[in-house]
């Protein structure tokens, strides 16, 4: 059966330092990755996916940033966090229509 | 896209009641959909799914039913138990090999017991 990994699982960064969130997923090969981000309260919103290794599409300008070094893993990045840049990220995976999400990872940018 | 908005929407019921949470979806060219549900701190996970060539789909004390007449899709889910309790969100995933799903706000289940 597939499983989706993320970590941390919290994380605690000040204005202005970098990020790496990572993202694996064990169980298929060539999945769809993506990368959301969740404010307190609300919805879903896309920040980044890829259908393949190297391939991303932004969703959303902003200064993150997304990598797919290798097939099952997606890693979400930033030079400069921003106190915005605060909130839960959460990876998915796909083959078809449905998305399978991973624990997630509550940054606080302080 | 982003479901905006400052307060989700809140569903309080009583153990053992049945629960009805309702979603109402945008694109007419959607023919597919997805509920989740949230708990707090983690990530949605996925409940029941439904195509649009199926007007109710059932699972294990969820029914999920599509109305896409109104574009309305709603999820019940039968004796609720505290456990229950959590976000519960709809997707709407347009046809033709797009796999971007569109979220909805969310509503937030409350279950007392």
């Amino acid at each position: 059966s597939q499983t989706i990994h993320q970590w941390p699982a919290t994380l605690v960064q000040p204005v202005g330092s970098p990020l790496s969130l990572e993202c694996t997923v064990e169980g298929t090969s060539n999945p769809n990755l993506y990368w959301y981000r969740q404010a307190a309260g609300r919805g879903l919103q896309l920040l980044f996916y890829s259908v393949g290794i190297g391939q991303i599409s932004s969703e959303v300008p902003q200064n993150l940033s997304a990598s797919r070094p290798q097939d099952r893993q997606f890693i979400l990045s930033s030079k400069k966090l921003l106190l915005s840049d605060s909130g839960f990220y959460l990876c998915a995976w796909s083959l078809g229509d449905t998305q399978y999400f991973g624990p997630g990872t509550r940054l606080t940018v302080l | 896209g982003e479901s905006v908005g400052l307060h989700l929407p809140t569903l309080s019921v009583q153990e053992g009641d049945n629960s009805i949470i309702n979603c109402a979806y945008s694109n007419s060219a959607s023919d597919y959909f997805i509920w989740y549900k949230q708990e707090s701190g983690k990530g949605p996970q996925f409940i029941i799914d439904i195509r649009s060539n199926m007007d109710k789909r059932q699972g294990q004390r969820v029914t999920v039913l599509l109305n896409k007449t109104v574009k309305h899709l709603s999820l019940q889910i039968a004796a609720t138990q505290p456990g229950d309790s959590a976000v519960y969100f709809c997707a709407e995933n347009r046809g033709g090999g797009s796999y971007i799903p569109t979220f909805g706000r969310g509503t937030s289940l409350i279950v007392h017991p």
